[in-house]
């Protein structure tokens, strides 16, 4: 089945971090640029970062810049956001997409940055 | 940054009849390469979102054709021919013209009268 799980959210203090995972299966993980999203409450769905297939280009967004991280491991077939110094306005769910087009999606992992 | 604007924000339609969403990008999509990067997206209830049509018109794999997708330059727009019940969610348009910087607009709530 063609699928992203991510995992590795959770409540953390301000200043803090974590690290989360998205799992590929299904089609050729190191074919594709590979995206992070988030949705914080009651806002739209903002893009993180992105990286193309070799993890050899990284963007990320201003909002994050310096601080969160994105790579891939083509042969685990993962995509990671290494999330530091996380503020409160951090907390979203988090989404894997896959390419340009965000063709595909997992179900998002919920991360909480409060005292 | 591209802003993406939709209209209207929630749509209350009846089953069996048209709906369309209208999606207008702060600047042209139209990308040097000669492609428009706008796609749109559907979430329902409790689901991850899921890619329904990419540039502009195309259909994504499994996509009903009751889906279709129409525009240019800075205004686009969805329209569903017959809704059924299974469309309601929020549906999202989406730009990746300025590619690696991906924009959404702000979902279009779906549902029915």
């Amino acid at each position: 089945e063609v699928q992203l799980v991510e995992s590795g959210g959770g409540l953390v203090q301000p200043g803090g971090s974590l690290r989360l995972s998205c799992a590929a299966s299904g089609f050729t993980f190191s074919n594709y640029w590979m995206t992070w999203v988030r949705e914080a409450p009651g806002k739209r769905l903002e893009w993180v970062a992105n990286i193309n297939h070799d993890g050899s280009e990284k963007y990320h967004a201003d909002s994050v810049k310096g601080r969160f991280t994105i790579s891939r491991d083509n042969v685990e077939n993962s995509l990671y956001l290494q999330m530091n110094s996380l503020r409160a306005e951090d907390t979203a769910v988090y989404y894997c997409a896959r390419d340009r087009g965000v063709s595909l999606w997992g179900r998002g992992t919920l991360v909480t940055v409060s005292s | 940054d591209i802003v993406m604007t939709q209209t209207p924000l929630s749509s209350p339609v009846t089953l069996g009849q048209p709906a369309s969403i209208s999606c207008r990008s702060s600047q042209s999509l139209l990308h040097s390469d000669g492609n428009t990067y706008l796609s749109w997206l559907q979430r329902r209830p409790g689901q991850p979102p899921r890619l329904l049509i990419y540039k502009i018109s195309n259909r994504f794999s499994g996509v009903p054709d009751r889906f279709s997708g129409s525009g240019a330059g800075t205004d686009f727009t969805l329209e569903i021919s017959r809704v059924e019940a299974e469309d309601v969610g929020v549906y999202y348009c989406v730009q990746a013209t300025q590619f690696p910087l991906v924009t959404f607009g702000q979902g279009t709530k779906l549902e029915i009268k």
